[in-house]
């Protein structure tokens, strides 16, 4: 069974400071898929990267950076020079590669709420 | 701004009502989906089409069904609902394997059950 941690609820900062949000995820399949969303109050998931299992490159986009390491199955994600703009509950999530059907099951973490305080 | 279209944004229905969320992406995705969102909890997964044909149904009530009329469109056919079914609704898309594997998501319909 696939399973995705993110044991921080809630987090507060203040505009400008740097955050990292943690992701933890379970697996059993040596090839698989890791993804970021974003949501804002208004309820659109954004999508915000896609890493696969055999591509342990960190990645940077802007102010925003993405940490793989599959030795300690985690995947975080750090916002550089918060803004407010920011603020938005963040998911992590897991794909498996599906069946033949071409469709694909999402395992979701429960959320980190990020608050960015002006 | 995203590329799958939901409608109607908001949706207030009485439970003897009958009413539909619809669903459009023209990205020439072949896989859609259907998931229901509470307050403070993360997406569920409802219902999945892959090439407009019905793949994976997560045991959800009767109540709730889902029509695929191409492979642009999916509907989300709504009757006798209850109050705990007020929700998010989001409808999604995802690119084939050798595109990606992304599934990208819409806005969400709010649905109100009174």
């Amino acid at each position: 069974a696939q399973k995705v941690t993110q044991a921080q609820t809630e987090i507060s900062v203040v505009e400008k400071e740097d955050v990292t949000l943690d992701c933890v995820y379970e697996t059993r399949d040596t090839t698989y898929y890791l993804f970021w969303y974003k949501q804002p109050p208004s309820g659109e998931l954004v999508f915000l990267i896609r890493r696969n299992s055999f591509d342990e490159q960190n990645e940077i986009s802007g102010r925003y950076s993405w940490n793989f390491q599959k030795s300690t199955s985690s995947f975080n994600f750090t916002i550089t020079a918060s803004q407010v703009v920011d603020s938005a509950v963040y998911f992590c999530a897991l794909s498996d590669l599906n069946s033949g059907a071409g469709s694909y099951q999402l395992t979701f973490g429960k959320g980190t709420k990020l608050s960015v305080i002006p | 701004d995203t590329e799958v279209t939901q409608t109607p944004k908001h949706l207030v229905m009485g439970m003897t009502n009958k009413k539909s969320l619809k669903c459009e992406q023209h990205m020439g995705h072949r896989a859609m989906y259907w998931y229901k969102q509470k307050a403070k909890k993360p997406p569920e997964l409802m219902f999945v089409y892959s090439y407009e044909k019905l793949s994976i149904n997560e045991s959800v009530p009767s109540r709730f069904s889902p029509e695929c009329p191409n492979s642009s469109l999916l509907n989300l056919h709504l009757h006798a609902l209850q109050p705990e079914d007020s929700a998010l609704y989001l409808c999604a898309s995802s690119t084939r394997r050798t595109e990606g594997n992304t599934i990208y998501f819409g806005e969400g319909s709010w649905l109100t059950v009174v």
